[in-house]
């Protein structure tokens, strides 16, 4: 149990479908993170929020949308996805951005996203 | 650019050590990362290294060389339930984390 809890776990989508993914935190943390999980291959960041406002975006294609209503809970709202976006989504948090210097990034057990 | 390298695949046995190593190519340096990642897990962190030198937790040691580009996991003591991912990441001048694919580690009795 890492303080992160994301739901849900696994997900079948159809490519004109509409679904979200939810990740809360208990830790207390100011950050919150999105990064997609590809087998083999590295973590590819996808969007950063501090204290809920926006701070990175990867170059993510808008069919993927983020939403952190407070510092607790972020969404990763998904429509008209692609085949190639079936992967592992994870949430992490860390105490605040300055705090991933010392590793305490915390993560969730990620949404294995299939799409069809 | 910025690249991570790490071994795909590692086989190891039970009650032996094994060295999991990662070379990092990043726009400035501010640590190194390895996490460890079980199946269908959340990765957990293991250690950080900023600094030259090896940094010993139990079981598990890390190495640093910032002049090679290098870091290095040591497991000792192999045990069945370290048999999961290892993810090497390097954190460049914008604070942002490099991650590697992640060295898989195979465990037998």
């Amino acid at each position: 149990e890492t303080g992160v809890t994301q739901t849900p776990r696994h997900l079948v989508m159809g490519m004109t479908n509409k679904k979200s993914l939810k990740c809360e935190q208990h830790l207390g943390h100011n950050a919150m993170y999105w990064y997609k999980q590809s087998a083999k291959k590295p973590l590819e960041l996808m969007f950063v929020y501090n204290f809920k406002e926006q701070t990175e975006n990867n170059s993510v294609p808008s069919r993927f949308s983020p939403e952190c209503p407070n510092s607790s809970h972020l969404f990763l709202h998904l429509h008209t996805l692609q085949p190639e976006d079936s992967a592992l989504y994870l949430c992490a948090s860390s105490q605040d951005l300055e705090g991933v210097n010392t590793g305490e990034l915390f993560f969730g057990e990620g949404s294995r996203l299939t799409v069809l | 650019g910025q690249n991570i390298d790490q071994p795909t695949e590692m086989t190891a046995t039970e009650g032996a050590i094994v060295q999991i190593n990662c070379t990092y190519q990043t726009s400035g340096f501010n640590g190194l990362f390895w996490y460890q990642q079980h199946a269908g897990e959340a990765p957990t962190f293991l250690s950080y290294n900023v600094l030259d030198g090896l940094e010993e937790k139990g079981r598990f040691s890390s190495f640093l060389s910032r002049s090679k580009g290098y870091s290095y996991l040591l497991l000792k003591e192999l045990q069945m339930k370290d048999s999961a991912s290892y993810l090497c990441a390097s954190m460049d001048s914008n604070y942002q984390l490099i991650w590697g694919a992640g060295t898989k580690l195979i465990i037998k009795p």
